[in-house]
């Protein structure tokens, strides 16, 4: 069983829909939670980063992250057609190196129709 | 300001040759982090850079891949003797400084076929 279990869709909305994606993980030692974008054949890109249990709001994007059920979740408001990509849930113990070795969900595909 | 880069974006391998990826991270970020993408699944953790400093290597899937960043900003991911396990996207990330809060920002990515 993966560390981090994804659910990969594909996911397929019309615009202006309430989207909800999640991520369930194994790992109590996780502490650093990321939600990332991924354009067809680009690297991913960063959308929001929470540090422990709570909400994060920004923009159209809240994240939440629940460490009592090992559950993260990221809702997207108002759906464009151009948040279509790839979602890509990643996690992060905290490592006595001070970094984020991020470990990574397999991806949501997202499509938002006209 | 330029992003990550990497190079070549392409590569088309036969099974058994050695193939060189180079990454270009942001000027002056410390950490540097290569990560291989299979089709249909998130990155995975290869390795870790703090400046020319490699202080983790956990996720080198086998003796065939080593990695360097001799001065501290280029880096280069080899594999040697490449087989079709090791067909995938190889990501490179690097991110200002050492931290927990310090964002990482992906390249392209280099996509490697081995036939």
């Amino acid at each position: 069983q993966k560390e981090v279990e994804q659910d990969p869709g594909p996911l397929s909305v019309p615009e202006g829909a309430i989207v909800s994606l999640n991520c369930t993980y194994s790992n109590s030692a996780f502490q650093y939670f990321m939600w990332y974008r991924q354009y067809s054949r680009k690297g991913p890109e960063l959308l929001m980063y929470t540090y422990s249990s709570g909400n994060k709001e920004d923009g159209r994007f809240t994240a939440q992250v629940d460490k009592s059920s090992k559950y993260i979740s990221l809702f997207i408001r108002d759906s464009q057609p151009s948040d279509s990509a790839t979602y890509l849930c990643a996690m992060s113990p905290h490592l006595s190196g001070g970094y984020n070795k991020l470990i990574f969900g397999a991806g949501t595909r997202l499509a938002v129709h006209p | 300001g330029a992003g990550v880069s990497q190079s070549p974006r392409y590569k088309v391998a036969k099974r058994g040759q050695d193939v060189a990826l180079r990454c270009d991270p942001i000027s002056g970020h410390v950490s540097l982090f290569w990560y291989q993408q299979a089709l249909g699944q998130g990155p995975e953790f290869l390795t870790y850079f703090q400046n020319e400093a490699q202080l983790d290597k956990s996720g080198l899937p086998s003796d065939r891949f080593f990695a360097e960043r001799p001065e501290g900003s280029v880096s280069t991911l080899k594999i040697q003797r490449t087989q079709q396990e090791d067909s995938a996207v190889y990501l490179c990330a690097s991110s200002l400084a050492q931290g927990f809060y310090y964002e990482q920002y992906f390249g392209p990515g280099t996509r490697l076929t081995v036939t």
